[in-house]
């Protein structure tokens, strides 16, 4: 079975230091993977998504990055981080069996920027 | 650019009560999903509909997708407090596999 895992849970960061969450997926080659932030009890905005090694496509402008290093493989980073970072980051994966369609999320990282 | 408006934002209902969520657009979507979530953690899927007009059930949550799919709805049936949480519809571009997602709705059913 396919699974997905995300860490930390929970980050306490200063203004200014680096960041780098990792998401790895297991059980499936290829997968499109995605960077989601989602504010306290809202929607979720696309950061980043991935059709494979190296290829990534960030859908607005910001002060994270992401990489692809291995094909299961998808790391959220940032040099100096910032107030207005501070939120609940989601990674997924898309998966397609049949007629049915849809992402499997990880657990989520709870990141303050203090 | 693609929006999906989701309403009510926040509902508050007693338990046995019934309920309907919708989810509105004014762009076609190839696919439209419902998603729920709990507090701390990832939203789980529920269901999927590709195909305007389409009805699905799920025990007692049904899930309806528009002739023009730009729109969908999700009517709950005798709500329970085990309903509780954040509903979020997100609709699809098969070819990118990209998601669009409402603003989502806050449920609470009181027992």
């Amino acid at each position: 079975s396919q699974t997905i895992h995300q860490w930390p849970a929970t980050l306490v960061q200063p203004v200014g230091s680096p960041l780098s969450l990792e998401c790895t997926v297991e059980g499936t080659s290829n997968p499109n993977l995605y960077w989601y932030r989602q504010a306290a009890g809202r929607g979720l905005q696309l950061l980043f998504y991935s059709v494979g090694i190296g290829q990534i496509s960030s859908e607005v402008p910001q002060n994270l990055s992401a990489s692809r290093p291995q094909d299961r493989q998808f790391i959220l980073s940032s040099k100096k981080l910032l107030l207005s970072d501070s939120g609940f980051y989601l990674c997924a994966w898309s998966f397609r069996t049949g007629g049915n369609y849809g992402y499997t999320f990880g657990s989520g990282t709870r990141l303050t920027v203090v | 650019t693609q929006l999906l408006e989701q309403s009510p934002q926040f509902l508050s209902i007693q338990e046995g009560e019934n309920l309907t969520v919708y989810c509105n657009s004014s762009s076609v979507f190839s696919s439209l999903q419902w998603y729920r979530q709990e507090p701390g953690e990832g939203p789980v899927l529920l269901v999927t509909v590709v195909t305007g007009g389409e009805v699905k059930k799920l025990k007692r949550l049904t899930f309806q997708f528009g002739d023009a799919r730009k729109d969908s709805s999700l009517h709950i049936t005798a709500a329970q407090p085990g309903d509780t949480g954040l509903y979020l519809c997100a609709g699809g571009a098969s070819n990118t596999g990209k998601l669009i997602f409402g603003q989502g709705t806050t449920l609470q059913v009181k027992p």
